[in-house]
């Protein structure tokens, strides 16, 4: 199987900065995007990773190590509205899966 | 910009009933995800299409079955439906897999099997 594996949950303050890290199964490999999810919406992208290093996009940087299967999302000056589930997901060929998410709670 | 659009947004049926989802992708999209979100789980991946043919199959029942028309739209059509169907159902679609490119969701079907 191709395992991604993220944290549950993540508890930071309006503000504060939280890394959400994903780690996955290299083999074929090919492109890794971070969603945001509100309860009962549909995912929002966020961003995507296909070559190692930092992408940057205002608050929200991600970064990805392909010989270390590793990536993370960093969330910058925490606003209430970011509380949320953040979706790993890892393309491989056809398939797009997804990690079982994290939800992040942003306390004032 | 256009995207990704689904419909309907909600759908109810009894247990048994069949029911048909549609997907219409980005324009100049050829490929086609279809994902299941039961409450509280991650989208669990049903499957794609790629230039009309069936590219991967994740976890779809054999009461399922899909299909990708020559516009790329897709269908998601499910019988005998069961209470345990119930769920969100989303579609994705991108371009030119292989490659990395951006995977884009539509709103979502809610179907509520009763």
């Amino acid at each position: 199987g191709q395992n991604i594996d993220q944290p549950t949950e993540m508890t930071a303050t309006e503000g504060a900065i939280v890394q959400i890290n994903c780690t996955y199964q290299t083999s074929g490999f090919n492109g890794l995007f971070w969603y945001q999810q509100h309860a009962g919406e549909a995912p929002t992208f966020l961003s995507y990773n296909v070559l190692d290093g930092l992408e940057e996009k205002g608050r929200f940087s991600s970064f990805l190590s392909r010989s270390k299967g590793y990536s993370y999302l960093l969330l910058k000056e925490l606003q209430m509205k970011d509380s949320a589930s953040y979706l790993c997901a890892v393309k491989w060929d056809y398939k797009l899966s997804f990690g079982a998410g994290t939800t992040v709670t942003v306390r004032a | 910009a256009a995207g990704v659009i689904q419909s309907p947004r909600h759908l109810i049926k009894e247990k048994r009933e069949t029911a048909t989802l549609k997907c219409y992708p980005i324009p100049r999209h050829d490929t086609v995800y279809w994902y299941q979100q039961g409450p509280g789980q991650d989208p669990q991946f049903l499957i794609s299409f790629y230039e009309k043919m069936q590219s991967d199959k994740g976890s779809i029942p054999d009461r399922f079955s899909a299909q990708q028309f020559s516009d790329y739209h897709s269908e998601l059509n499910m019988s005998s439906l069961e209470l345990g169907d119930s769920a969100l159902y989303f579609c994705a679609s991108s371009s030119t897999p292989g490659t990395p490119t951006e995977a884009f969701f539509g709103q979502g079907t809610r179907l509520t099997v009763v």
